[in-house]
């Protein structure tokens, strides 16, 4: 059974700033990592993949891998109060499509 | 353009009754899959297809079924509603392959058991 931890707690972060996420997961063998946007009331949203370690930009969003030590990491820039919402980490073993989900992180973004 | 839908996005049942949530996809996605959302629990697994005639148990697949006829639908039914399943399932669907698996998730039912 994968596990995927996120930290709790909303994160509140000033306008034009710096949100920083971050996920752990327990199954080493664990392939492909996303992050999920998900508004109130709303489904979730893929917003990033990332199945190699590094780094991977997309617009505002960063995101980190870390395989040995078994993390991966959200970063939005510039933050917008549109951004505020949950973020879900979800991650997958290679080939089989099923994804375990951590249970989110709150963004308010502060204008 | 390609999409989820489920129906209905709203439902409130009585215990013990029979319910069944659609959901519908026009991706040409093999894989699909049934989640509920409960605060406190995150998004959970309930079932799930790599293809027609396929079904698979997912972590909380009690009190749970689906069928797969065709690619574009999985229904979930709920056999003999239950108070503890009150909850938000989403439907989502993905087409695996190398370093894909990505999953999108459809616009969810809120279901209430009285």
């Amino acid at each position: 059974q994968k596990e995927v931890e996120q930290n709790s707690g909303p994160l509140s972060v000033p306008e034009g700033a710096i949100a920083s996420l971050n996920c752990t997961y327990s199954d080493r063998v664990s392939q492909s990592f996303f992050w999920y946007r998900q508004y109130s009331g709303k489904s979730p949203e893929l917003i990033m993949s990332i199945y190699s370690n590094g780094d991977k930009e997309d617009g505002r969003f960063t995101a980190q891998l870390n395989k040995a030590s078994q993390y991966v990491s959200l970063l939005i820039r510039d933050s917008q109060p549109s951004d505020s919402a949950t973020y879900l980490c979800a991650v997958t073993a290679y080939g089989n499509n099923r994804l375990a989900f951590g249970k989110g992180n709150q963004v308010v973004v502060i204008p | 353009d390609a999409e989820i839908t489920q129906s209905p996005r709203h439902k409130i049942t009585e215990t013990g009754r029979q319910v069944t949530l659609a959901c519908h996809q026009t991706w040409n996605h093999n894989n699909m899959f049934w989640y509920r959302q409960d605060l406190g629990h995150g998004l959970r697994l309930i079932h799930y297809s790599y293809g027609v005639q396929d079904t698979n148990k997912g972590e909380v697949s009690d009190g749970y079924s689906v069928s797969r006829s065709n690619t574009e639908d999985l229904p979930l039914t709920l056999e003999s509603a239950a108070s503890s399943q009150t909850s938000v399932y989403f439907c989502a669907s993905g087409q695996a392959g190398d370093r894909l698996d990505e999953q999108f998730f459809g616009p969810g039912t809120r279901l209430t058991v009285l």
